[in-house]
């Protein structure tokens, strides 16, 4: 079955540049999408298409997908954006995967 | 407004059967898939499964196929997941999430608060 790899930390200082692998084969002929889960609470999509950030999703969040890589970065790094993220892509209709998820610390 | 809501917290003793529920409102139910995502105690997101209520076409993550069911009931807009005999290892969150139809792009747009099933004896 397909996977997705992600790093399972990532540390930033507040302010500055955040950036979260995806990786798996060929992923870049499938299209991404990001979700952000804070402890307690649900996953919310943040990034999806790769790239397009749904409404409500601030603009420091963006995504690309090229190659074997999907990223997530987020640029100025705020204390809220703690949390864990997943990538995620659909294999085929009706078969999806998760990546393994990256814990943000904001330190 | 779009609204996902699953049924409560479940404790059941390995062996038993259980569904959980995930009724859907503020949209067209029939018209968005409706995937079922677990999340055991402290790990990551895992693909359950999902169903079209349209036409009940459904898919199974490979952990899953065989030992789960998905399925729907259109005219009171709810999904369901289904067990007939719990494990210990099915102990988690469940959550329900809708996913636009149309093609392989669409992410879980909108998702249910969970279920959280434990199974002990």
């Amino acid at each position: 079955s397909y996977e997705l790899t992600q790093p399972p930390s990532v540390s930033v200082s507040p302010g500055q540049t955040a950036r979260i692998t995806c990786s798996g084969d060929q992923l870049g002929n499938k299209y991404v999408s990001w979700y952000q889960q804070k402890p307690g609470q649900s996953p919310v999509v943040v990034i999806h298409q790769d790239s397009k950030r749904p409404s409500g999703t601030p603009e420091r969040f963006s995504g690309s997908n090229s190659g074997n890589t999907a990223t997530l970065t987020i640029s100025g790094t705020q204390a809220i954006d703690e949390a864990d993220y997943y990538c995620q892509a659909w294999d085929s209709n009706t078969a999806c995967v998760f990546g393994t998820g990256t814990k943000v610390t904001v330190l | 407004e779009v609204q996902l809501v699953q049924s409560g917290a479940e404790v059941k003793k390995p062996g038993e059967s259980l569904s959980i529920s995930c009724k859907g409102s503020g949209y067209t139910f029939s018209t968005y898939w409706i995937g079922w995502v677990r999340q055991m105690p402290g790990k990551g997101l895992e693909w359950v499964g999902i169903i079209y209520p349209g036409d009940s076409d459904t898919g199974y993550g490979p952990s899953f196929q065989g030992h789960v069911t998905i399925s729907v009931d259109k005219s009171i807009s709810t999904a369901y997941l289904h067990w007939s005999s719990l494990t210990a290892s099915d102990t988690a969150i469940y959550y329900c999430a809708r996913r636009p139809s149309g093609g392989n792009y669409a992410p879980f747009d909108y998702w249910g608060l969970g279920t959280l099933v434990t199974v002990s004896s």
